[in-house]
């Protein structure tokens, strides 16, 4: 198995521009999370998914997130317009069918850097 | 609601030292634990989790985690530290019933450097 797979792996962009971030989760998960890392803040749960459906989306920081999970094998996170303070590794994992006994599988991130 | 808290930060031990890493979990019903590592540069990993029956939890790379419900606590340990073990480690809280699913509560993480 490919684990979870993310795109781009690094991302720099400015201020003002819209950034999307890709995740594939593994093949069979049905839930699906978003994290955002920072030194100050740590480690954020930003929105997850189960089977697709959006379940709770209160981590995401303003509207200018945004996320979507058209179907089982793909998400994005967009932030329009992006700012310096967005600059962040960004986190994706999965999790497969079953009870909460069972793990989260985390992507290798996005590493996105707002000039 | 669950909580996860983790005493320190930052913990530095010696090449070939205990490790020990705490947590401490608040939960209204019975939790499910677990300990995630994160390299450098990497995504979070797990390294062990407990569910149900045996307390004393064994992971990857020598690790091991015991499950206290009287003193709510879930700390890790490893008898001889390695330069390898040096990492960030995540503990994570989630309710064993109802349905949650899959999202974790984590805490806010411990650096832990091993000098040579």
């Amino acid at each position: 198995d490919a684990g979870v797979i993310q795109s781009p792996r690094h991302e720099v962009t400015e201020m003002g521009q819209e950034v999307t971030l890709r995740c594939k989760p593994i093949s069979g998960h049905n839930s699906l999370f978003w994290y955002r890392q920072t030194m100050m803040r740590g480690l954020e749960l930003l929105i997850y998914f189960n089977n697709n459906v959006p379940i709770d989306d209160s981590g995401m920081p303003e509207d200018r997130f945004s996320a979507k999970m058209p179907n089982a094998s793909f998400s994005t996170l967009k932030i329009q317009p992006s700012e310096p303070r967005d600059s962040a590794v960004y986190f994706c994992a999965s999790t497969p069918r079953g009870g909460n006994y069972n793990e989260q599988f985390f992507g290798p991130g996005t590493r996105l850097t707002v000039l | 609601a669950q909580s996860v808290t983790q005493l320190g930060s930052h913990v530095s031990v010696s090449e070939g030292a205990l490790v020990l890493l705490r947590c401490n979990y608040s939960s209204s019903v019975p939790p499910y634990l677990f300990w995630y590592v994160q390299y450098p540069n990497q995504g979070l990993q797990l390294l062990l989790k407990y569910t149900t029956g045996a307390t004393l939890v064994k992971g990857i790379n020598g690790f091991e985690a015991e499950f206290k419900k009287s003193e709510t606590s879930f700390h890790l340990t490893k008898p001889s530290a390695h330069m390898s073990d040096a990492a960030e480690y995540f503990c994570a809280v989630v309710s064993a019933g109802g349905t949650s699913y899959g999202k974790l509560t984590f805490g806010q993480g411990t650096i832990l450097t091993v000098h040579p």
